[in-house]
């Protein structure tokens, strides 16, 4: 089965600097996406940023980035230059094709300004 | 990306009653999840309800609780049969575009008294 593991229950920045939520997943598969979802106090999930696994150059959204690591089956996203906007849950997820999705179990990010 | 709508946005029910959820939308998609996220948990996927076929239920949810209806490519309901307060949660419906990407409702919010 395939898991995800977010190993840090929260995250704090500093406004208009930079942090890096990690995820890793477990699978057997060689083809799979890998996504990034944000989801404030409205509760609405919102994509951040996906990869698909056969690509090797990292995704980015605008402030958005993910080091995408294969073989060590890692998927952290950056967050440069934070804004106040940004504090939400983070939920790394996984989904092979035609499947359903398995997320991680959230990071909690709060922005200081 | 989709516009999906969901109804309720919340509700409070007394135990042993049963709430209707209904997830609208606004184009014809294959593949549609229903997910449970309990207070300060993850997403949990509950069933999987594609048009034309039963829905396929995930270890720990069955129908007699979780009755879905899946009448078209752009509806879905889900209910939850003779509730207890364990069911106070986030009911959200997902699905799935011709990117492979997972979008969601804003999500349905249940308390149990």
């Amino acid at each position: 089965a395939q898991t995800v593991t977010q190993s840090q229950p929260e995250m704090s920045v500093q406004e208009a600097e930079t942090v890096t939520l990690s995820c890793t997943y477990d699978t057997s598969e060689s083809d799979y996406y890998l996504f990034w979802y944000k989801q404030p106090p409205s509760r609405q999930m919102i994509l951040v940023i996906r990869q698909e696994a056969y690509k090797q150059q990292n995704a980015t959204e605008n402030r958005f980035s993910v080091n995408f690591q294969k073989a060590a089956k890692s998927f952290s996203l950056k967050i440069s230059d934070s804004q106040l906007g940004d504090a939400a849950m983070y939920f790394c997820a996984y989904r092979r094709w035609n499947n359903d999705m398995r997320f991680g179990a959230g990071t909690r990010l709060t922005v200081k300004p | 990306s989709a516009v999906i709508s969901q109804k309720p946005s919340r509700d409070i029910c007394q135990r042993g009653t049963s709430l209707t959820i209904q997830c609208q939308v606004d184009s014809q998609v294959t593949m549609m999840f229903w997910y449970r996220q309990q207070p300060g948990q993850s997403l949990t996927l509950i069933a999987t309800a594609n048009q034309g076929s039963e829905a396929t239920y995930e270890s720990g949810f069955v129908i007699d609780k979780f009755p879905i209806s899946r009448p078209n490519l752009t509806f879905s309901t889900l209910t939850v049969s003779n509730m207890s307060p364990e069911d106070s949660s986030i009911y959200l419906c997902s699905v799935v575009l011709d990117t492979d990407t997972q979008y969601f409702g804003p999500g349905t919010r249940l308390t149990v008294l």
